[in-house]
């Protein structure tokens, strides 16, 4: 089993529809949940961050951690096309430096 | 604001070639990563670097050696390029008192002939 685990998509949804992006992983000792955007030929940027389990919201994004399924989400309200990227899930553990990163979330949204 | 400049954006090399990647940063960072980055494989780590002339193998080190000989400046080669090393290349850099947010650079995207 992969350490970490997301669905490559694509996902194509109207202007406005409520997106949601997963990742399951494997590693109980994940502390550290990451969610990173990548625009064609550019680098990844982060978006949201959170430490251990919860939620966390920025404008419409929200992310959610179940440490308890080893799950992380998500969501994107009112989805706008300027949210069409590639979606990466990343996530560490207490003493780790490098990052584990799912295999990306492409996401197109269409006007 | 913060900043991690890959010195080349697009390259076209041929086999056998030797390839140097450039990766600079303004942060003051302690460690510094190069991932390749390939459709249907995702993020791959080569090797990172957590201070000065100090390296670490990650998961794909097989065919590149990194250099770090000052704390801004982090250099991956390739000592024979191959076909297969035809990918996007992207450095990053994250303090030592860490919340894991990495900072990507734009990438370089590696054409090997």
């Amino acid at each position: 089993q992969k350490e970490v685990e997301q669905d490559p998509g694509p996902l194509s949804v109207p202007e406005g529809a409520i997106v949601s992006l997963n990742c399951t992983y494997s590693n109980s000792a994940f502390q550290y949940f990451m969610w990173y955007r990548q625009y064609s030929r550019k680098g990844p940027e982060l978006l949201m961050y959170t430490y251990s389990s919860g939620n966390k919201e920025d404008g419409r994004f929200t992310a959610q951690v179940d440490k308890s399924s080893k799950y992380i989400s998500l969501f994107i309200r009112d989805s706008q096309p300027s949210d069409s990227a590639t979606y990466l899930c990343a996530m560490r553990n207490q003493a780790g430096t490098a990052l584990i990163f799912g295999k990306g979330t492409t996401l197109s949204v269409s006007s | 604001d913060v900043k991690v400049t890959q010195s080349s954006r697009y390259l076209v090399k041929r086999t056998g070639e030797k390839v140097f990647l450039e990766c600079v940063q303004d942060m003051d960072h302690e460690n510094m990563f190069w991932y390749r980055q390939d459709p249907g494989l995702g993020l791959r780590l080569i090797y990172f670097s957590y201070d000065v002339k100090m390296k670490e193998k990650g998961d794909i080190p097989e065919g590149y050696s990194v250099s770090r000989e000052k704390k801004e400046r982090f250099s991956l080669i390739l000592e024979s390029a191959s076909t297969n090393q035809t990918s996007m290349y992207l450095c990053a850099s994250l303090p030592r008192t860490n919340t894991g947010e990495l900072f990507f650079g734009e990438g370089s995207r590696l054409t090997v002939l």
